[in-house]
């Protein structure tokens, strides 16, 4: 089945405890990306992917890092997670940058305390 | 800049037609989404229209665009309870890669 997988679906940690999300998808798709969801604000585009090895910036960057060494996979890194950092994450992958369509992983909730 | 914007709330019964609204402000736009998210899950891309269009009818879902007023549309018909979600509508600007701009997002409540 295509799709795009993200783990953990739900994560509590502290103040300034590393973490990675994991993102994955088996389409064989160039183009990843990662968003935040907060109520009133929609969707935020954090930094996202055009192929391996090839990341930049979207909207909402800092505090983030993300890294495509292959191209199934496009990790989330918070090096020292904020409590402002606390919400809703998606991953999303196209067949690449001109394809209309993205596919959506199905979120990981992030609580920072 | 670009801004998406819904208002956060519907409320429709069982049966009558949602009318969700969206206004952006690129005119640059090349496509025009609607996403639908249901509880507990990612966004799943409901329907599309180019920019070059003014409407779009699939099965229930009637997507109108008035490029002039920036003004983007979702109509559902005969709404159903499984419809309740929430609706978010998104511009892909033109440019070299795949930038697309998230409105809000709409909760749509079916009442039975």
């Amino acid at each position: 089945e295509a799709q795009v997988t993200q783990n953990p679906r739900y994560l509590i940690t502290v103040t300034g405890k590393k973490l990675t999300v994991t993102c994955s998808q088996n389409m064989n798709h160039e183009y990843m990306s990662w968003y935040r969801q907060d109520p009133g604000l929609g969707l935020r585009q954090i930094y996202y992917s055009m192929n391996v090895e090839v990341t930049d910036k979207g909207d909402v960057p800092e505090g983030y890092k993300v890294s495509r060494k292959e191209k199934r996979n496009f990790p989330l890194i918070l090096e020292s997670p904020s409590p402002n950092q606390t919400s809703l994450y998606f991953c999303a992958s196209s067949l690449d940058r001109n394809a209309y369509e993205q596919y959506f992983g199905p979120g990981t909730r992030l609580t920072v305390t | 800049g670009e801004d998406v914007e819904q208002s956060l709330f519907l409320s429709v019964r069982e049966g009558d037609s949602s009318v969700i609204n969206c206004t952006y402000t690129d005119s640059s736009s090349t496509y025009l989404y609607w996403y639908k998210q249901e509880p507990g899950a990612g966004l799943q891309l409901l329907t599309y229209i180019f920019s070059n269009m003014d409407m779009k009818q699939d099965q229930r879902l009637t997507v109108l665009l008035n490029k002039k007023d920036k003004h983007l549309s979702l109509r559902i018909a005969d709404t159903q309870t499984g419809d309740s979600a929430i609706y978010f509508c998104a511009e892909r600007l033109s440019g070299g890669y795949q930038k697309v701009t998230f409105g809000t997002g709409t909760k749509l409540q079916v009442i039975p």
